[in-house]
């Protein structure tokens, strides 16, 4: 088992340019989250899903979107990104016979110039 | 609504020493309270996990927190610190909507000198 993994690992943007992040989980997990971690302020849930075709706000949602297409995987994407949005974002996954347990991804880096 | 606050940015202690890292809670239900941590560079990692069958949770790496309901408190201790504790650490709660969503603290560095 990979558990959640999250493609790119680094990136940088320019003002203006857009990118999608993906997660993907082989856990068969139900539900699915975007974080951002920001120094400081520990982690901050971005959009979050349910299930399959299914996605719901989160704290700070301003400037991203996501899809979930696919049970395994969780996309968030940034449309036109500025230089408020570098930060290193996670991915986790959980399920109902978890107790609540979220199990995180790697990261992903993101710098916007 | 649910919040935690983590009090200390920054905890340093000695080798060999006690490790206390303090973390306190609101929430209107009885919660699910968890403690991560976070190495450098790296996602986080499940430390522990309280979810109402024992106020005393034992964790990996000699880790072990209490759940205190009338302080609001989810202290995180470990009797002996070993350099390999140097991390970030971070305190969540969740409560019973069906989300699962889960609410972070700020996080404390923990540093240990040799």
């Amino acid at each position: 088992n990979a558990g959640v993994t999250q493609t790119p690992k680094f990136r940088v943007l320019k003002t203006g340019q857009s990118m999608t992040l993906l997660c993907a989980q082989d856990m068969n997990h139900e539900y699915m989250y975007w974080y951002r971690q920001d120094p400081g302020m520990g982690l901050r849930l971005i959009h979050y899903s349910v299930g399959e075709g299914t996605t719901a706000k989160g704290e700070v949602p301003d400037g991203y979107n996501v899809s979930r297409l696919k049970k395994q995987n969780f996309l968030l994407g940034l449309e036109s990104a500025a230089p408020s949005q570098t930060s290193v974002y996670f991915c986790a996954s959980s399920t109902r016979t978890s107790s609540r347990e979220q199990f995180f991804g790697p990261g992903t880096r993101l710098t916007v110039l | 609504a649910q919040s935690v606050t983590q009090l200390g940015s920054h905890v340093s202690v000695s080798e060999g020493a006690l490790v206390l890292l303090r973390c306190n809670y609101s929430s209107s239900v009885p919660p699910y309270l968890f403690w991560y941590v976070q190495y450098p560079n790296q996602g986080l990692q499940l430390l522990l996990k309280y979810t109402s069958a024992a106020t005393l949770v034992k964790g990996i790496n000699g880790f072990e927190a209490e759940f205190k309901k009338s302080e609001t408190s989810f202290h995180l201790t470990k009797p002996s610190a070993h350099m390999s504790d140097a991390a970030e650490y971070f305190c969540a709660v969740s409560g019973t909507d069906s989300s699962y969503k889960l609410i972070f603290g700020s996080g404390t560095r923990l540093l240990v000198r040799p």
